[in-house]
């Protein structure tokens, strides 16, 4: 089945410096698009999202970029600090699906002092 | 600011023994899930519910789950007999709507079956 996939497993940053985690898609027909931030021990925790007409979208700190092309979405942190630290989901669904995520594998942030 | 809330946050039990977990899900929204996470693996969707009825369910989510919601503000994930492979984090997450809505989701229930 089709599903989303993360390149890497573990990033590590210096304090201060920007962020960027990836993520790749297969599914063709998803169209909506969130990153998730979880903590250990915690739920996920909504960051951002985006939805497939857009390709680029910012909160605080944080920018989401989508490429439908290359079915490619990532995270960018700025400013990274050591409370970022923590495993990045990013998770898709499609329009009709019901709100049903199909999350990826996750990514390791740590973040250095 | 509302938060789903779940309990309990740890769970123990016996191969073959019934559990239920519990969740408070957002004051406001009609639409609810159940989710797990493996160990080390993705977080994997179960069900979905709206309107006092199952919406959607994965293969994972067999004749040994059930989920309920007996009033108006708890949802839970019944399941029947445990297996070792229902070891896992369950979390629970609530929306307003239907339909390409972030979800929010709780703090999980850490069950372990042994």
């Amino acid at each position: 089945g089709e599903s989303v996939g993360l390149h890497l497993p573990t990033l590590s940053v210096q304090e201060g410096d920007n962020s960027i985690i990836n993520c790749a898609y297969s599914n063709s027909a998803s169209d909506y698009f969130i990153w998730y931030k979880q903590e250990s021990g915690k739920g996920p925790q909504f960051i951002i999202d985006i939805r497939s007409n857009m390709d680029k979208r910012q909160g605080q700190r944080v920018t989401v970029l989508l490429n439908k092309t290359v079915k490619h979405l990532s995270l960018q942190i700025a400013a990274t600090q050591p409370g970022d630290s923590a495993v990045y989901f990013c998770a898709e669904t499609f329009t009709g699906g019901g709100n049903k995520l199909t999350f990826g594998t996750g990514t390791q942030l740590k973040v250095e002092l | 600011e509302p938060e789903v809330t779940q309990t309990p946050s740890h769970q123990v039990t016996q191969m073959g023994q019934e559990v239920i977990l519990r969740c408070v899900p957002i004051s406001n929204h009609l639409y609810f899930y159940w989710y797990r996470q493996i160990l080390g693996q993705k977080v994997e969707f179960l069900v979905s519910f709206y309107n006092n009825e199952i919406s959607e369910k994965s293969e994972i989510f067999d004749d040994q789950f059930s989920v309920e919601r007996p009033d108006g503000s708890n949802f839970t994930l019944k399941i029947r007999s445990t297996k070792l492979e229902d070891s896992a984090m369950y979390f629970c997450a609530s929306t307003t709507r239907r339909g390409n809505e972030k979800l929010f989701f709780g703090s999980g229930t850490q069950l372990s079956v042994l």
